[in-house]
């Protein structure tokens, strides 16, 4: 389809990890990005990763891209109340011009 | 300025008026881009700039809304004659290059009634 995919709601305890999935459209897209959302705030890039590249470590996240399947993970160790938020997949689109869409994000809720 | 800033940051207004949202994107970006969140929804694109130019149209949901940049600095969005589905957080962001980090603004919370 012509969207990216997330799953709306996704609910751990305090200091399991989570796992939030993303489906997205375009094989020629280079950078795909995560980017969180707080209450009330905007949104603030949290990683992307390059097309060419399998896997991104950065502290407690986790990056993982599967580009045969056009899917993207993103991984969050040791989940903490301050991780609850809305998580935003989002691609760059290279073909019909450089726009980048986002999924509709997920509501990552944590109980402590 | 230090981030990139939207103005005003909440809209009340009539159906049928015009509105113009304004945003200032962080200084040297010239790229700028232009999203939509309605309620419990995602972001839905609907333009973006290089420059002052904008390639691709194609997401403004109808020829009720309208955008310019000029001085590859400040854009405006306009929404005639609003309708209540134009009720929405209007976002602006910027990045330096197209393929760089896009950094976004606050947000305009427009409400139609």
């Amino acid at each position: 389809g012509e969207d990216v995919e997330q799953s709306l709601f996704l609910s751990v305890r305090e200091g399991d990890s989570s796992v939030i999935n993303c489906t997205y459209t375009d094989s020629s897209s280079t950078y795909l990005y995560w980017y969180k959302q707080e209450p009330g705030a905007g949104l603030q890039l949290l990683t992307y990763i390059f097309s060419n590249m399998d896997m991104k470590q950065d502290q407690r996240l986790t990056v993982l891209l599967n580009k045969k399947d056009k899917h993207l993970s993103l991984r969050i160790a040791d989940t903490q109340t301050g991780d609850s938020a809305i998580y935003f997949c989002a691609e760059r689109r290279n073909t019909g011009g450089f726009k980048t869409i986002f999924g509709a994000g997920t509501r990552l809720f944590v109980k402590a | 300025g230090a981030g990139v800033s939207q103005s005003p940051s909440n809209k009340v207004t009539e159906k049928g008026k015009d509105v113009e949202l304004r945003c200032d994107p962080i200084s040297g970006h010239t790229a700028l881009y232009w999203y939509r969140q309605r309620l419990g929804q995602g972001l839905e694109f609907l333009i973006y700039f290089q420059g002052n130019s904008a390639p691709d149209k194609s997401g403004l949901p109808s020829d009720r809304f309208s955008a310019e940049r000029t001085g590859e600095s400040v854009s405006t969005l306009t929404i005639q004659r609003t309708q209540q589905e134009d009720s929405a957080v209007y976002l602006c962001a910027s990045s330096l290059l197209m393929n760089t980090e896009a950094f976004f603004g606050q947000g305009t919370r427009l409400t139609v009634v």
